[in-house]
């Protein structure tokens, strides 16, 4: 699976976009981007996934870059309650079984 | 649904113990992985079994640590003897075919003394 780079750490705002990023510059063609987060004391949570196309869900909007070598997590209107460790993760959907996580982003919303 | 059930929620035991951890997936979903998180190093895969098959366990640590599922409703995770360097949360996951996402239960706190 493809290694993927995210900021340690970010803040946002509460009631403002959150923005989070991840480098994948040596994806594959048959390689998803999954996003997971895990909120203090929980399991995981998965939150979008996507290939090549954006992607939006009820809880974010996935975007990739035509090259594919990064992407953005989109939480449109962040609330205390999405302050987690957001995971972003490369990996082949079908017939992969792993999740390989790295070190994540922490996001802290302030109010 | 009550998702992924896990327990206990925490256990503390002393070295050389054996611990049982134990985990019912979601019904319907025909695969089930075991993790491992520390702050050390992170969130880990242990073992993940398909069709109450193991598949992979190359991230057992150890002969210490055994997995096993009788059935589709019922996982356990085995340290014998349990060792203070365990210690971390235990996670078991769920998911309902090769191309959906996974469901993580809420995790068991293991502290060994």
């Amino acid at each position: 699976d493809a290694k993927t780079t995210q900021p340690p750490s970010m803040d946002c705002a509460e009631g403002r976009a959150a923005n989070l990023p991840c480098n994948h510059s040596t994806i594959s063609g048959n390689e998803y981007v999954y996003w997971y987060r895990q909120i203090h004391s929980q399991g995981p949570q998965y939150i979008i996934h996507g290939l090549k196309n954006n992607e939006t869900n009820e809880m974010a909007s996935l975007i990739i870059t035509e090259d594919r070598k990064s992407s953005t997590l989109i939480l449109p209107h962040a609330t205390l309650r999405d302050t987690a460790v957001y995971y972003c993760i490369v990996r082949v959907a079908q017939g992969a079984q792993k999740l390989v996580f790295g070190q994540g982003t922490r996001l802290t919303i302030n109010p | 649904d009550a998702g992924v059930i896990q327990s206990p929620r925490h256990e503390v035991t002393e070295m050389g113990q054996e611990v049982t951890l134990r985990c019912k997936p979601i019904s319907g979903h025909n695969s089930l992985f075991w993790y491992r998180q520390t702050m050390m190093r992170g969130l880990e895969l242990l073992i993940y079994f398909n069709n109450n098959v193991p598949i992979d366990d190359s991230g057992m640590p150890e002969d210490r640590f055994s997995a096993k599922m009788p059935n589709a409703s019922f996982s356990t995770l085995k340290i014998q003897p349990s060792e203070p360097r365990d210690s971390a949360v235990y996670f078991c996951a769920s998911r309902p075919d090769l191309y959906n996402e996974q469901f993580f239960g809420p995790g068991t706190r293991l502290t060994v003394l």
